[in-house]
């Protein structure tokens, strides 16, 4: 079956603008995780959807929101960009909230010039 | 979720065993240790977890001491492509933040040939 699907894979973005990631989970699959992966912080969980519904978040500020819609499909958003938001957002999904297995899409490549 | 400590890289010939160690002298009663893998430019991978018995699955096996403050990933007969970055997690199903994986800066394997 088709794995988790990150669209655009790479983005070049320039300060002060917002830009919107997008997730498509496994089929079948309702929760779905964001994530932010830096070389000076690592891997740092972002947020979780299910069932359209926001029910973890992580140290974020307020720039970083997302959504899921009805069909598990998800969207980050991420506005007033900084050169800091450079970084590989990833997506998981999993079949259910507090399921024992994640399964990770490729990354979106976010650059802010 | 309790904190892990794994040595920052490790080398391995290709066709002998990974051992992979990794401390989690914190772990509470409820918690899981995972093992997810990220090779370079990809998104982690799930290996396998346990919860105090040891666990085999296609991939590895898992050894969880019996007091539970450390584990061993094992890859029996490593391949360069296993070559990846290996990070060990201690997860609680049991609460509302289960969803949330928490990713320490792991071990850098490199299989060698």
């Amino acid at each position: 079956k088709a794995g988790v699907t990150q669209t655009p894979r790479y983005l070049i973005k320039t300060r002060g603008q917002q830009v919107t990631l997008s997730c498509s989970p496994i089929s079948g699959h309702r929760s779905v995780s964001w994530y932010q992966q830096t070389p000076g912080q690592g891997l740092q969980f972002l947020f979780e959807y299910f069932s359209e519904t926001q029910r973890n978040k992580g140290n974020f500020p307020g720039r970083f929101s997302g959504r899921q819609f009805s069909n598990s499909r998800s969207e980050m958003n991420v506005s007033t960009l900084e050169l800091g938001d450079s970084a590989l957002y990833l997506c998981a999904s999993s079949v259910k909230q507090m399921n024992t297995e994640a399964f990770f899409g490729q990354g979106t490549r976010l650059t802010v010039v | 979720d309790a904190k892990t400590t794994q040595p920052p890289s490790m080398d391995c010939a290709e066709g002998r065993a990974a051992n992979l160690p990794c401390n989690h002298s914190t772990i509470s009663g409820n918690e899981y240790v995972y093992w997810y893998r990220q090779i370079h430019s990809q998104g982690p991978q799930y290996i396998i977890h346990g919860l105090k018995n040891n666990e085999t699955n296609e991939m590895a096996s898992l050894i969880i001491t019996e007091d539970r403050k450390s584990s061993t990933l094992i890859l029996p007969h490593a391949t360069l492509r296993d070559t990846a970055v290996y990070y060990c997690i201690v997860r609680d199903l049991n609460t509302g933040t289960a969803s949330k994986l928490t990713f320490g800066t792991g071990t850098r394997l490199q299989v060698t040939l």
